[in-house]
């Protein structure tokens, strides 16, 4: 089966750091471009971070630029997300997905289940 | 950067009626759309890539089309399974990749 599993969310006081998790399996995970994407409470979907496999390029959202960094580790078929001076507007689930068809330009066709990141005093 | 806007912001059916959502991007983005159905407590699922295709296991009541800067995904009789928020993404100019604020169905 086809699975994406994040881990790593939790309770993390304003200017702390977390680091995420998403574990791979049921696909070739080094063959796929890999994204985060973040749904604060109540809210809509947010894409934050891109690593792509077709033109070996990152990208970050605004939002985020300078204080996170994606990262994967091909022989663990794992995808991170080093997340530091985290503000309480980052409270949100963040999900790891998949671009489809071992591309860089479609749709994001796998999810995992979230984790849950709550940044408060 | 694309903005991509849904309307309406609530849709409110009944059960075997027809419901159709609209996405509109700010500037044009082919056919490089996609939609996503999100229920409670649940990740986002692909429904619609390339503003037409359904994905693996979608089934054929819902259906999308459009291309350039609207579309629209239409469930041709909603079933109880159906109700949740969906959302649109364009994928053609990027960064970023950008998400419609989404479209609660509801009865």
């Amino acid at each position: 089966e086809v699975q994406l599993v994040e881990s790593g969310g939790g309770l993390v006081k304003p200017g702390g750091s977390l680091r995420l998790s998403c574990a791979a399996s049921g696909f070739t995970f080094s063959r796929y471009s890999m994204n985060w994407v973040r749904q604060a409470p109540g809210k809509g979907l947010e894409w934050v971070s891109s690593l792509l496999i077709g033109s070996s390029y990152i990208y970050y959202a605004d939002s985020v630029k300078g204080r996170f960094t994606i990262s994967r580790d091909n022989a663990k078929n794992s995808l991170y997300l080093q997340m530091n001076s985290l503000r309480a507007e980052d409270t949100a689930v963040y999900y790891c997905a998949r671009i489809k068809d071992q591309g860089d330009f479609d749709a994001f066709d796998i999810w995992g289940q979230g984790t849950m990141v709550t940044v408060s005093s | 950067e694309i903005v991509t806007t849904q309307s309406p912001a609530t849709l409110s059916v009944s059960p075997g009626e027809r419901a159709s959502l609209s996405c509109r991007a700010s500037q044009s983005v082919d056919r490089n759309l996609a939609w996503y159905q999100q229920k409670p407590g649940q990740a986002p699922r692909l429904l619609i890539y390339g503003a037409s295709t359904r994905a693996t296991g979608v089934p054929a009541r819902f259906s999308g089309s459009g291309s350039g800067t609207e579309f629209t995904l239409t469930i041709s009789s909603l079933q109880s399974e159906d109700f949740a928020v969906y959302y649109c993404q364009q994928y053609n100019t990027w960064p970023p990749w950008t998400f419609g604020q989404g479209t609660k169905v509801e009865i």
